[in-house]
């Protein structure tokens, strides 16, 4: 149980697109799924805490147009990277908690990595 | 100050061999623990976790770690290590409940034939 899902594995982009990347909670509810981004040989940092049914929750620092969160489902958490640019190049990923037991602990998905060109 | 410490940026160790991973957190109360692995290109891995009681606390894998508050320690062990082992580590905690996850900076481990 406890499986987080993410699409795509990788994307390649011109600079100036948008991308979306999904996370998905198989077989569990997640009312609750957060965003992190990893640069290389570095850790995760928190970028937004995404809400179903509300808005996210975003990290100081993180703006908020430039990353656009939507959770409109209890399985299904989007990120948006608007108007990307190389600087945006990174591992991101998602997780999500159980909405109820414990509701501590995060599973994770397999990440996304992200090329702007 | 960084709330979660791991000392050692990259270990290697022999194929056989035991294994500790040390990690260091900075909050005086007893905080929310977990053990992550990561290998190249992947997601996160729970490995295990600690929230109360026992303080030896066994995961997957083989894992275990050990809760000390004295010491303000969760390090990571196993008795002999595989060379399928070799990832990345993360410690990670959260101050009190509902709290978000703050990840060390990760130990890379590699594994000698």
């Amino acid at each position: 149980g406890a499986v987080v899902s993410q699409h795509p594995s990788r994307v390649i982009c011109k600079s100036g697109t948008s991308v979306k990347i999904e996370c998905r909670s198989l077989d569990f509810q997640a009312t609750t799924m957060f965003w992190y981004r990893q640069f290389p040989k570095q850790s995760l940092m928190l970028m937004a805490t995404s809400n179903e049914g509300s808005k996210a929750t975003y990290e100081q620092g993180v703006e908020k147009d430039k990353f656009l969160i939507n959770h409109a489902s209890l399985t299904l958490s989007t990120l948006t990277v608007t108007s990307a640019h190389p600087e945006d190049s990174s591992f991101y990923i998602c997780s999500a908690r159980m909405p109820s037991g414990d509701r501590e602990t995060q599973y994770f998905g397999p990440g996304t990595r992200l090329l702007v060109l | 100050a960084q709330s979660v410490t791991q000392p050692d940026i990259h270990i290697t160790v022999s194929e056989g061999a035991s294994l500790e991973l040390r990690c260091n957190y900075s909050y005086g109360a007893t905080p929310y623990l977990f053990w992550y692995v990561q290998s190249p290109g992947q997601g996160l891995q729970l490995l295990l976790k600690y929230f109360s009681g026992d303080t030896l606390v066994q995961g997957i894998k083989g894992f275990e770690a050990e809760f000390k508050r004295s010491q303000s320690s969760f390090n990571l062990r196993k008795p002999s290590v595989h060379w399928s082992d070799a990832a990345e580590y993360f410690c990670a905690r959260k101050k009190s409940s509902g709290d978000k996850l703050t990840f060390g900076t990760g130990t890379r481990l590699a594994v000698r034939p």
